[in-house]
């Protein structure tokens, strides 16, 4: 079945480049999604990749899809302190459109 | 505003209760699905409708019941037989032409 996981925590300085990373088992995904979820609250689209894309960049953010090794990053530049929150990678695989997600990376930014 | 609204967005049960979810979207999308969310553990698919007057289970279905009856509307009925129901709660849906889900802000249930 398909699975997707991330590393659990992560922490950067104020300014400094943050990159999450996620790893992903189902060769058919179709599209990969990185969502913010700040707490108490629902989930934020960031930005998503097509399955046949290799990067995609808006404004701070660069999602990176190695499609060989099943593996997508999410950079963030120039963290600001409003980026603390807990990221989730999101795939959707060919014949459903319900979403499996990651289990959520928190990143904490340092003033 | 177009969107999805959950209600309430704090609930508690007792334990041997049912409770009701709402899950209301004004974005004509097709699709509706719900999701539960422990600390750590991401997000995991409880049920999922793609059309009014159908739904299936998602993975983790079992001690929940769902309805779409009209398009706008999913509520989700957390039962008796749920045993661990103290978690966040979330509504999401998506169109035929939309590659991503829109999300409600949530519900977060609470056994007492």
């Amino acid at each position: 079945g398909e699975d997707v996981e991330q590393s659990l925590f992560l922490s950067v300085r104020e300014g400094d480049s943050s990159v999450i990373n996620c790893t992903y088992t189902d060769s058919s995904s179709t599209y990969l999604y990185w969502y913010k979820q700040e707490p108490g609250a629902g989930l934020q689209l960031l930005t998503y990749i097509f399955s046949n894309m290799d990067m995609k960049q808006d404004q701070r953010l660069t999602v990176l899809l190695n499609k060989k090794d099943k593996h997508l990053s999410l950079r963030i530049a120039d963290t600001q302190t409003g980026d603390s929150a807990i990221y989730f990678c999101a795939e959707r695989y060919r014949g459903r459109r319900a979403l499996t997600f990651g289990s959520g990376t928190r990143l904490q930014v340092q003033p | 505003d177009g969107g999805i609204t959950q209600s309430p967005k704090y609930l508690f049960r007792k334990e041997g209760q049912n409770v009701t979810l709402s899950c209301e979207q004004n974005l004509n999308h097709d699709a509706m699905y719900w999701y539960r969310q422990d600390p750590g553990q991401g997000l995991r698919l409880i049920y999922y409708s793609q059309i009014v007057n159908d739904f299936q289970k998602g993975d983790i279905a079992e001690g929940y019941s769902v309805s779409r009856e009209k398009k706008e509307s999913f509520p989700l009925t957390v039962t008796s037989a749920q045993k661990n129901p103290t978690a966040f709660y979330l509504c999401a849906s998506s169109g035929d032409r939309d590659t991503e889900a829109f999300f409600g802000q949530g519900t977060r249930l609470t056994v007492v």
